[in-house]
């Protein structure tokens, strides 16, 4: 079955610098969520869409900005990079079903950002 | 790959033995929790959910028990075997409005298990 895709796998990119994180998600899910775990810490919420549309920003830095496009997929787009940025990003998807439905989230396996 | 939370709570088990991880939530209007597992290096990965008008759920050698009263979660591993050797989390789902939904995870936990 598909998954959460998400480019590149890996990414060294020195202070100052600018990346671009991309999300696939799961076939005919409508939701996608961006997390930020560091070394020993439990992922952080950054920010999700719903339907192309941000739904609820976490502990985004006004340095990343994010946004889903008509095909589902989504960026996250940083900029002036700073050490610690240096993080697993996760992103994930899920399917909402209806009011009061539940529908858990699936995880890519992750982009390690590197900064230097 | 590299290791994920080297600094979390460990928990070591012998194979074989039972293993039960712990979670606290932080938000009593939480309907909805979620066990991830997750390996070195890989994204968490589903293991078990529980609704919670629910108090406990089983699936295949893992249980989740629920306590509303003290918002507490716990994750039960029967038998555990070395490929259940991973960091495990618990998140809540947060509801945001517009019937969309945010996860937050608690602290992981490392299991360790032991030949």
């Amino acid at each position: 079955a598909a998954g959460v895709i998400q480019s590149p796998r890996h990414l060294i990119k020195e202070k100052r610098e600018t990346a671009t994180l991309k999300c696939y998600p799961i076939p005919r899910h409508d939701t996608v969520y961006w997390y930020q775990q560091g070394p020993g810490q439990d992922p952080q919420f950054l920010i999700s869409f719903y339907e192309k549309m941000q739904s609820d920003k976490g502990s985004i830095p006004d340095r990343f900005s994010a946004q889903q496009f008509s095909d589902y997929h989504s960026e996250l787009n940083m900029s002036s990079l700073e050490l610690g940025d240096s993080a697993l990003y996760f992103c994930a998807s899920s399917l909402r079903r209806g009011r009061g439905t539940n529908a858990e989230a699936f995880f890519g396996q992750g982009t390690r950002l590197t900064v230097v | 790959g590299e290791s994920v939370g080297l600094h979390l709570p460990t928990l070591s088990v012998q194979e074989g033995d039972n293993s039960i991880i712990n979670c606290a939530y932080s938000n009593s209007a939480s309907d909805y929790f979620i066990w991830y597992k997750q390996e070195s290096g890989k994204g968490p990965q589903f293991i078990i959910d529980i609704r919670s008008n629910m108090d406990k759920r089983q699936g295949q050698r893992v249980t989740v028990l629920l306590n509303k009263t003290v918002k507490h979660l716990s994750l039960q591993i029967a038998a555990t075997q070395p490929g259940d050797s991973a960091v495990y989390f618990c998140a809540e789902k947060q509801a945001l409005g517009s019937g969309t939904y945010k996860y937050i995870f608690g602290t992981g936990t490392r299991l360790k298990v032991l030949a």
